[in-house]
């Protein structure tokens, strides 16, 4: 089946950038998602990207789509303490009908 | 405040019990499913429902059922819990009128420990 790939991990100083890479099988995918999850909560869809567009741009948030090989990146501009979460990347496609596939997440920790 | 009201939080449960998760939105969206996540391994989808009166099988569903009476709520059964039913588990909606673009709402989860 499709399948999404992300690191488990990143950690950077707060002040720099950010950025969490994912990889998706479908080559049917129409949108592509970041949520983010903090502790004891749900996630929160942060933005998304169609599958024709290359970058999406949302204050700090830059996303960018590389369709030929199938990566998204998400890049926080500035990391605050605030960002330390998981982030999860999902994808919606065609293959077997409407499902949208999520990536395991990756967790940031932003050191002080 | 618009949203998902998922209860209980969390829970403790005897293995072979039956219990049920609450799942409740306001929103009026059309989709609605349920997700496990479990450390390493994402978010799977157990069931799903584009509509009311409709329901379908994700990727883990075994043990598991679920019905979708009215737009609102969408209820999760575990007929006779076991240990490797311990998880978090989310429940979400989306608004299929928007298309792929509208992403999903997550409620703020039920911890299930089966001992």
């Amino acid at each position: 089946g499709e399948d999404v790939e992300q690191s488990l991990f990143l950690s950077v100083r707060e002040g720099d950038s950010s950025v969490i890479n994912c990889t998706y099988t479908d080559s049917s995918s129409t949108y592509l998602y970041w949520y983010k999850q903090e502790p004891g909560a749900g996630l929160q869809l942060l933005t998304y990207i169609f599958s024709n567009m290359d970058m999406k741009q949302d204050q700090r948030l830059t996303v960018l789509l590389n369709k030929k090989d199938k990566h998204l990146s998400l890049r926080i501009a500035d990391t605050q303490t605030g960002d330390s979460a998981i982030y999860f990347c999902a994808e919606t496609g065609n293959t077997g009908g409407f499902k949208t596939i999520f990536g395991a997440g990756t967790r940031l920790f932003v050191k002080a | 405040i618009a949203g998902i009201t998922q209860a209980p939080t969390s829970q403790i449960l005897a293995a072979g019990r039956r219990m049920t998760l609450r799942c409740t939105q306001d929103m009026r969206h059309n989709a609605m499913y349920w997700y496990r996540q479990d450390l390493g391994l994402g978010l799977r989808l157990i069931h799903y429902s584009n509509t009311a009166g409709t329901t379908g099988k994700g990727e883990v569903p075994d043990g598991y059922s679920v019905s979708r009476a009215n737009t609102d709520d969408f209820p999760l059964t575990l007929a006779s819990a076991v240990p490797s039913q311990t998880s978090v588990y989310f429940c979400a909606s989306r608004d299929s009128g928007l298309g792929d673009r509208g992403g999903y709402t997550f409620g703020s989860g039920t911890r299930l420990t089966v001992v």
